[in-house]
């Protein structure tokens, strides 16, 4: 089993629409959880955090997380094109430090006009 | 408010030599992760350095090694390439103690052994 878990892609949402991405973690230590965007080429660039269970708003993103499950989720509401990039889950421990991020292998996500 | 820069861009090498890649962290971060990254997969922690001293490592192999420097800059050198090597290698800066331990990533150096 894997350590973090997404579904490759791609997901395909129309431009406007709701897009969510899920991510499930295997080490039950996890604290602190992350979804960075990766456009083609590019290097990954932090865009949400969460480190308690519920909801967590920013702009058009709400990252959702429940330790119970082990389960994070980002929604990006109204959909654009600029959206289109690959999304990448990251959990680490809580050590007290900053610690090593242990990444999924990431979802690609299409935004359509 | 400089972000984290990384250098050289792009690198060629060929089996068997040594390449050293560069970071210099976020302004206020005192701490310098390294990650490999193969094309169409996450990330991988290579290793992590603060106050100059290697604090958490990954399964990497020794030719993989590192430094940093009193001014939080760090260097990442790999000795003896395998084709397998190539890949994009990522410096992610991040306060080491008392948080938040978000960490931000540079531009990365994309290497390529031939």
């Amino acid at each position: 089993q894997k350590e973090v878990e997404q579904n490759s892609g791609p997901l395909s949402v129309p431009e406007g629409a709701i897009a969510s991405l899920n991510c499930t973690y295997s080490d039950r230590g996890s604290q602190s959880f992350f979804w960075y965007r990766q456009y083609s080429g590019k290097s990954p660039e932090l865009i949400m955090s969460i480190y308690s269970n519920g909801d967590k708003e920013d702009g058009r993103f709400t990252a959702q997380l429940n330790k119970a499950s082990q389960y994070v989720s980002l929604l990006i509401r109204d959909s654009q094109p600029s959206d289109s990039a690959t999304y990448l889950c990251a959990v680490t421990p809580d050590t007290g430090t900053a610690s090593k991020l242990t990444f999924g292998t990431g979802t690609r996500l299409q935004v359509t006009l | 408010d400089a972000g984290v820069t990384q250098s050289p861009t792009h690198l060629i090498k060929t089996r068997g030599q040594q390449v050293t890649l560069r970071c210099s962290p976020k302004s206020g971060h005192d701490t310098v992760s390294w990650y490999q990254q193969a094309l169409g997969q996450g990330p991988q922690f290579i290793f992590q350095y603060y106050e100059e001293e290697e604090r958490q490592r990954g399964n990497f192999p020794d030719r993989f090694s590192g430094h940093q420097f009193p001014n939080y800059s760090s260097e990442l050198n790999v000795n003896a390439l395998l084709l397998g090597d190539s890949a994009l290698y990522l410096c992610a800066s991040s306060f080491g103690t008392g948080g938040p331990y978000e960490q931000y990533f540079g531009p990365g150096t994309r290497l390529t052994v031939t």
